[in-house]
């Protein structure tokens, strides 16, 4: 199964609103509304930020924003902070079971 | 609060088959999850491996199926990974997480443990 494609880099100043695009295909991010994204530190365990394209778990920042249209979802990031410069992942369910992860976006606080 | 922690050998010989074992808190294995396997070769991305029902029912990652067995053991609250004829290849970070797939939060590892590094190397 082909890994979801994800802008390699991103980045932005404090205040300012970033998005981070992952495309898939009808199979996946277009079949379903099963789109996640995790944020992971160096070092540290992926964490789980938005959930079914953009439902965001208890104590996520509402500054973290997710959409899709067709293949593609996006997350936005709104008012930067320097705490937000991590790696984050999309994943998207796959049918029968499957579950496939993005390649990684690297967000740079500059 | 679940929590998730993984254990096995961090090295591995090639061609011989690698272990790990996810022991869960927190969170009866018995009810209504899937538990998984997700693994990270080092500086790269994410990749999926396979998630178990309590009931034994399994998914695999297609590329992975011929070589992976997921299996949990109710009793002792704990899922198994065996990955056999590695490589150098297999290298990576294992991590064991849930998989949710309930009305209200669907498709998605909430849970996550923090991982154990396994090198294949002789």
């Amino acid at each position: 199964q082909s890994a979801l494609t994800q802008p390699p880099s991103a980045s932005g100043s404090p205040g300012q609103s970033v998005t981070i695009s992952c495309t898939g295909t009808s199979s996946d991010v277009g079949g379903y509304n099963y789109v996640s994204w995790y944020q992971q530190y160096p070092g540290k365990a992926p964490k789980l930020m938005l959930y079914e394209v953009a439902k965001r778990p208890s104590g996520v920042p509402d500054r973290f924003s997710g959409s899709k249209s067709g293949n593609t979802a996006s997350l936005t990031v709104s008012g930067l902070q320097t705490e937000d410069e991590s790696v984050y992942y999309c994943s998207s369910y796959a049918d029968p079971g499957r579950v496939i992860f993005g390649g990684g976006t690297t967000l740079t606080v500059l | 609060q679940v929590q998730l922690q993984e254990s096995g050998p961090g090295l591995v010989k090639p061609s011989e088959t690698l272990s790990l074992t996810c022991a869960v808190s927190g969170y009866s294995l018995s009810s209504d999850y899937y538990w998984g396997w997700i693994r990270q070769p080092p500086g790269r991305g994410l990749e999926w491996i396979a998630n178990i029902y309590h009931s034994g029912k399994t998914d695999y990652n297609p590329s992975l199926k011929s070589r992976a067995t997921i299996s949990v053991d109710t009793s002792k609250n704990q899922f198994s990974l065996s990955l056999t004829s590695v490589t150098a290849a297999d290298t990576a970070m294992y991590y064991c997480a849930r998989w949710a797939d309930l009305p209200g939060v669907r498709r998605v590892f909430d849970y996550w443990g923090q991982g154990t590094l396994v090198a294949v190397s002789s």
